[in-house]
C-alpha cells in the first residue's frame, strides 16, 4: 500500500512569513494529491489539490507543487495569518478509491 | 447541493458495550462512502470504504464493522468496545468517479 510521510510534523512561523510542508509518497501510480486543513476539534476540509498532469497550482496565498519523478508534493502558504494555524494533512490517492492520509503537520502562526 | 450528516456528535460508552454510528448523505446518488478514525493528536486512519450497497472493504482488522443498508447510508458498529476504540470518527463521501472526499462533522467517542 501507499506509504505517506509528511515533514515537518510541527512548524512555527512568524505572521507574514511563508510556510512549506512536504509530503512524500511511495505509489508511483498515484495521480491525485490533495491537502486538507483541520482546525482544532473540527473536520478536515480540502484547501487545494493537484492532479498528476500539472506541476503547480495556486489559489491566492496557497499553492501546491508536485514532483512526480521524486514522488513528493508540497504545500506553500505565503503571507501567513493567525487563522492559518491548524493541522495540515496530505492525502495522495491510492488506487481508484482511497486517499491515504499523512500523519499531519501542526502549523502555528506566531503574532 | 450535497450534505453529509453524522450522529451522534459525542458519546461516552463503557468498555464492552455496543456501538452504532450513523451517516447519511443527501443530494447525490451512488456515492463512495468512508469511515475514518482519528486518535487524539494523530492522523486519519481509514477503517472502511464502500462503493455500493452491501459492498464493504475493510482496511484494518479490529472489532469494528460497517454496513451500507441503503445507497446513502453508512453505519459503523461494534459489538464490544475496547478502550483503544476511543477517538474521533469521521464519515466521508466522494463522487463515484471523483477524487475529492468530503467529511462529516465527526463523532467523538470516549470509551471508559
Amino acid at each position: 500500500g501507499e506509504n505517506v510521510e509528511q515533514h515537518p510534523s510541527t512548524l512555527s512561523v512568524q505572521e507574514g512569513d511563508s510556510a512549506v510542508i512536504k509530503c512524500t509518497y511511495s505509489d508511483s501510480a498515484s495521480n491525485y494529491f490533495p491537502w486538507y486543513k483541520q482546525e482544532l476539534g473540527k473536520r478536515p476540509q480540502l484547501i487545494i489539490d493537484i492532479r498528476s498532469n500539472v506541476g503547480e497550482k495556486k489559489d491566492q496565498r496557497i499553492a501546491v507543487t508536485l514532483n512526480k519523478t521524486a514522488k513528493h508534493f508540497s504545500l506553500h502558504i505565503t503571507e501567513t495569518q493567525p487563522e492559518d494555524s491548524a493541522v495540515y494533512f496530505c492525502a495522495p490517492r491510492e488506487g481508484a478509491q482511497k486517499l491515504v492520509f499523512g500523519q499531519g503537520t501542526r502549523l502555528t502562526i506566531n503574532p | 447541493s450535497q450534505t453529509i450528516h453524522q450522529w451522534p456528535a459525542t458519546l461516552v460508552q463503557p468498555v464492552g458495550s455496543p456501538l452504532s454510528l450513523e451517516c447519511t448523505v443527501e443530494g447525490t446518488s451512488n456515492p463512495n462512502l468512508y469511515w475514518y478514525r482519528q486518535a487524539a493528536g494523530r492522523g486519519l486512519q481509514l477503517l472502511f470504504y464502500s462503493v455500493g450497497i452491501g459492498q464493504i472493504s475493510s482496511e484494518v482488522p479490529q472489532n469494528l464493522s460497517a454496513s451500507r443498508p441503503q445507497d446513502r447510508q453508512f453505519i459503523l458498529s461494534s459489538k464490544k468496545l475496547l478502550l483503544s476504540d476511543s477517538g474521533f470518527y469521521l464519515c466521508a463521501w466522494s463522487w463515484s468517479s471523483g477524487n475529492t472526499i468530503y467529511f462529516g462533522e465527526g463523532s467523538w467517542l470516549t470509551v471508559v
